[in-house]
């Protein structure tokens, strides 16, 4: 079955450092999105987007975040100055179309120090 | 604003014993979708089932079953004849369509920690 890749698996970053985290979507899909889990706590959407601009965005995705699809493949969300409370698994998403199941990457485990 | 609860923070069962997830949600929204994922202890999030809010028909997949009623708002999943690799954190997940359309906003509930000892 076609895999959503997320790279990297883990960042560790200092405070106020920038960061950009990688997801490779599945081929096909055309909509995109960013879901984070702070440990131990439920998964938590930011953001969605389609055709490229975003569609929806949650009250966490603040000015401090962006996405981007700078080609066809690759989807990336920066965090440009990050704060400790960032720290979270970061989960990229993709799917066909609206109301479809999403297909989620393995996520990338960020640590603000 | 929609809401899901999964009252059952951790369940602890031996194998072979059937097990129920419990979710219940709100939303205002009549046409809506519910989802199941799960969470192995390797992070992944793995889809289970969607379930559109307009079927209400039960869903069975091997040892996997889904009780949706819309009385009561409720999405809850049965696991039968637990085994060992089914320990995981499971999350119920709800999804709003907004002009008919859903924009992949899914709210998830807190999760429930399945443990099945052998």
């Amino acid at each position: 079955e076609p895999e959503v890749t997320q790279t990297p698996s883990h960042q560790v970053t200092q405070m106020g450092q920038e960061v950009i985290l990688r997801c490779v979507p599945i081929s096909n899909h055309l909509y995109f999105y960013w879901y984070r889990q702070i440990l131990g706590q439920k998964v938590e959407f930011l953001v969605s987007f389609y055709n490229n601009e975003i569609s929806e965005k949650s009250e966490i995705f603040d000015d401090q975040f962006s996405v981007e699809r700078p080609d066809g493949s690759n989807f990336t969300l920066k965090i440009r100055s990050t704060k400790l409370e960032d720290s979270a698994m970061y989960f990229c998403a993709s799917s066909l179309t609206w109301g479809e199941k999403l297909f989620f990457g393995s996520g990338t485990q960020l640590s603000v120090l | 604003a929609q809401k899901v609860t999964q009252a059952q923070t951790e369940i602890s069962v031996v194998e072979k014993e059937d097990v129920t997830l419990d979710c219940v949600y709100e939303t205002r929204d009549t046409t809506y979708y519910l989802f199941w994922y799960k969470q192995p202890p390797s992070g992944e999030l793995v889809f289970l089932i969607r379930r559109n809010s307009f079927d209400e028909q039960n869903e069975i997949s091997g040892r996997y079953s889904w009780n949706f009623q819309k009385s009561t708002s409720s999405f809850n999943f049965t696991i039968t004849a637990s085994q060992v690799v089914d320990s995981a954190v499971y999350f119920c997940a709800l999804s709003e369509a907004v002009g008919g359309t859903s924009y992949g906003k899914l709210t998830f509930g807190q999760g429930t920690i399945l443990t099945v000892h052998p």
